[in-house]
């Protein structure tokens, strides 16, 4: 599976959107983009997931570059549950694939 | 309310005691996953399972063991032979192997000293 790179950490004001970055410059053809939380001492939670077009869903939009070496997650109004780690993550479908969770970005969401 | 279910939150052993950890889900589904999350590092896969009898190794899979005798049950056990088992431990589901969402528990934060 091809590896994402994240920022450690970013922060965003309640309220404003929270433009989450993803590098995957050796992804392939058939890998798919996937986002994932974690809220503290909880498990992960999907959030949405893409192959080349972009994807909204009623938590976030995700929006994936032309060449598919990066991705974005957006959250259009954070609020201060959205505090959480979010990891990106490049997967095949199928049998036998599987999920790689890396150290992902921890976003904080202040008042 | 369908979800997944992990018992206990917390457990304490003593080393050298084997530990069996429990994951029930109620989703139906085929493929179910067992990751290892250790402080401020993401998750580890150690054993995951696509149908009901058959199970494969994950990354990590040295001192532990597991079994799915049923579709809804995929228990973990921590043996003796696992040098460091202090972790919080995750199990998931999904209604396929690879398919896209991985649904998760809660976790259990086991402590051996």
């Amino acid at each position: 599976d091809a590896k994402t790179t994240q920022p450690p950490s970013m922060d965003c004001a309640e309220g404003r959107a929270a433009n989450l970055p993803c590098n995957h410059s050796t992804i392939s053809g058939n890998e798919y983009v996937y986002w994932y939380r974690q809220i503290h001492s909880q498990g992960p939670q999907y959030i949405i997931h893409g192959l080349k077009n972009n994807e909204t869903n009623e938590m976030a939009s995700l929006i994936i570059t032309e060449d598919r070496k990066s991705s974005t997650l957006i959250l259009p109004h954070a609020t201060l549950r959205d505090t959480a780690v979010y990891y990106c993550i490049v997967s095949a479908t199928g049998a036998n694939s599987k999920l790689t969770f890396g150290k992902g970005i921890t976003l904080s969401v202040r008042p | 309310d369908g979800g997944i279910t992990q018992s206990p939150k917390y457990l304490f052993r003593k080393e050298g005691q084997n530990v069996t950890l429990s994951c029930e889900q109620n989703l139906n589904h085929d493929a179910m996953y067992w990751y290892r999350q250790d402080p401020g590092q993401g998750l580890r896969l150690i054993y995951y399972s696509q149908i009901v009898n058959d199970f494969q190794k994950g990354d990590i899979a040295e001192g532990y063991s597991v079994s799915r005798e049923k579709k809804e049950s995929f228990p973990l056990t921590v043996t003796s032979a696992q040098k460091n088992p202090t972790a919080f431990y995750l199990c998931a589901s999904s209604a396929r192997q690879g398919t896209y969402e991985q649904y998760f528990g809660p976790g259990t934060r086991l402590t051996v000293t």
